[in-house]
């Protein structure tokens, strides 16, 4: 049973534009959560977070934005770089219980320069 | 640099052998998390310590264990190696091991079963 599902498993954007990197999740006892980025022989940076009490949070070019009803977040990344091409993990946790995290599939975004 | 350390970064080994992976975490970090990743699949949580104990486990195969010793360094030893296992291994660390902190991961070990 797979909780937290990112769909595309690859995007690539123009250098310049906007990247919306998507992630959906089925558990509604997760309350926090995050992305991270992940370039080839690195393991994952974390990029940014969002408790479920917001429904959006922002960090320089990264917004995250979290539907509760829908189950649904997503990574914003305005404008894209050449060095964002990297594979995104979303993941979530609920702040009852273990805290473990869940993590999704990842999609590999590329930005063409 | 996230801050934590794993070590070995490769590793090669055959079926049935037996491996120790090794992870120091963030200075200040009381928890550490183990995280296989297999082939184009996402973080599969291992297990989780805080402070020298067993927190919460996650998908751990009964042969493999790990501990978490007094200086928080942890060690995540594999046995009876199959094929399968070939994956990265990743450790993580946080300071409180609540689920409202970010973790932050070391590389990895790259794990080769022959």
């Amino acid at each position: 049973d797979q909780q937290v599902k990112q769909n595309s498993p690859s995007l690539s954007v123009q250098e310049g534009r906007i990247s919306i990197l998507n992630c959906d999740y089925t558990n509604s006892m997760f309350d926090y959560f995050l992305w991270y980025k992940k370039y080839p022989a690195e393991g994952p940076t974390f990029l940014i977070s969002i408790s479920s009490i917001k429904d959006k949070n922002e960090d320089g070019r990264f917004t995250v934005f979290l539907n509760k009803s829908a189950k649904h977040l997503s990574l914003h990344i305005v404008p894209s770089q050449p060095g964002d091409s990297a594979v995104y993990f979303c993941a979530a946790s609920a702040s009852s219980g273990t805290y473990k995290y869940i993590f999704g599939t990842g999609t590999r975004l590329k930005v063409l320069a | 640099d996230s801050g934590v350390t794993q070590t070995p970064k490769h590793l090669i080994t055959a079926t049935g052998q037996r491996v120790t992976l090794r992870c120091s975490p963030r200075s200040g970090d009381l928890s550490v998390y183990w995280y296989q990743q297999s082939l184009d699949q996402g973080l599969q949580f291992l297990i989780q310590y805080y402070n020298g104990e067993e927190r919460a486990k996650g998908n751990i195969l009964e042969r493999f264990s790990a501990q978490q010793f007094p200086d928080l360094h942890s060690e995540l030893n594999l046995s009876s190696l199959e094929l399968g296992d070939s994956a990265l291994y990743f450790c993580a660390s946080s300071p409180l091991g609540q689920g409202n902190q970010p973790q932050h991961f070391g590389d990895g070990t790259r794990l080769s079963i022959l």
